[in-house]
C-alpha cells in the first residue's frame, strides 16, 4: 500500500523557521519526482515546490522562492521542506506528492502548518 | 506562475453530465498533453482521477472522461452521481521548468 505520511507542522510565530517531513512507503521511491502542494485554509491547491528523482533539478513557485528550501534522502525514503521566514499568508495545509511524470500519482494527507502571533 | 482558470461551481442532477473547463495559455495547457484532474471531497486529499489529458488510473471509473482543445481542457463527468460532490482542479506542466505545475482555481460539483 503506498503511503505519503507528512509531519512537522504546527503553529509558529511570523519570520520563524519550521522543517516539514515526508515518509515515503510502498512504491519505489527514488523512481519518482516529488513535490510540497499547499492548500490554504478554504482555498485551492497550490504547488509550492519539486525535486527531481535525483535531486538534479529543483523547482519553486515565486511565492516562496529563497524562504523555502526542498530536499530528499532517497535511502530515507525521505522528503523534507525547510520553511524560513514564515509569513501569515503560508498558513496552509501542507500536502508531499508523487509524480513519475507530469502528474501527481499519490499524495499524502497533509500537515497544517499555521503562522500567526 | 498563474493559475489555470476554471468555474467557481457547476452542478447536475443524478444521472446527467457535467463539464469543466480549465483554460490557461500556450505555456501550459495549450503546449503540453500533461493536463491532469484531482478529486478532492472535504477534508481528503486530492485524488488523481485524470492524467494526460484524457487517461484515467486505474479504478476511476469510465463516467470520467478528459479532452482539450487548444488553452482549454475538460472534464467532464457523466451519469452523475451523489458520491461526485467534490471540488475538482486541474493542472498543467508549465514552460518554466521541468518540474513546474500550475493548478487551477477549483470547481465546486454539487449533485442537485
Amino acid at each position: 500500500e503506498v503511503q505519503l505520511v507528512e509531519s512537522g507542522g504546527g503553529l509558529v510565530q511570523p519570520g520563524r523557521s519550521l522543517r516539514l517531513s515526508c515518509a515515503a512507503s510502498g512504491f519505489t521511491f527514488d523512481d519518482y519526482a516529488m513535490h510540497w502542494v499547499r492548500q490554504a485554509p478554504g482555498k485551492g491547491l497550490e504547488w509550492v515546490s519539486g525535486i527531481s528523482w535525483n535531486s538534479g533539478s529543483i523547482g519553486y513557485a515565486d511565492s516562496v522562492k529563497g524562504r523555502f528550501t526542498i530536499s530528499r534522502d532517497n535511502a530515507k525514503n525521505s522528503l523534507y521542506l525547510q520553511m524560513n521566514s514564515l509569513r501569515a499568508e503560508d498558513t496552509a495545509l501542507y500536502y508531499c506528492a508523487a509524480a513519475v511524470a507530469g502528474y501527481f500519482d499519490y499524495w499524502g494527507q497533509g500537515t497544517l502548518v499555521t503562522v500567526s502571533s | 506562475q498563474s493559475a489555470l482558470t476554471q468555474p467557481a461551481s457547476v452542478s447536475g442532477s443524478p444521472g446527467q453530465s457535467i463539464t469543466i473547463s480549465c483554460t490557461g495559455t500556450s505555456s501550459d495547457v495549450g503546449g503540453y498533453n500533461y493536463v491532469s484532474w484531482y478529486q478532492q471531497h472535504p477534508g481528503k486529499a486530492p485524488k488523481l482521477m485524470i492524467y494526460e489529458v484524457s487517461n484515467r488510473p486505474s479504478g476511476v471509473p469510465d463516467r470520467f472522461s478528459g479532452s482539450k482543445s487548444g488553452n482549454t481542457a475538460s472534464l467532464t463527468i457523466s451519469g452523475l452521481q451523489a458520491e461526485d460532490e467534490a471540488d475538482y482542479y486541474c493542472s498543467s506542466y508549465t514552460s518554466s521548468s521541468t518540474l513546474e505545475r500550475v493548478f487551477g482555481g477549483g470547481t465546486k460539483l454539487t449533485v442537485l
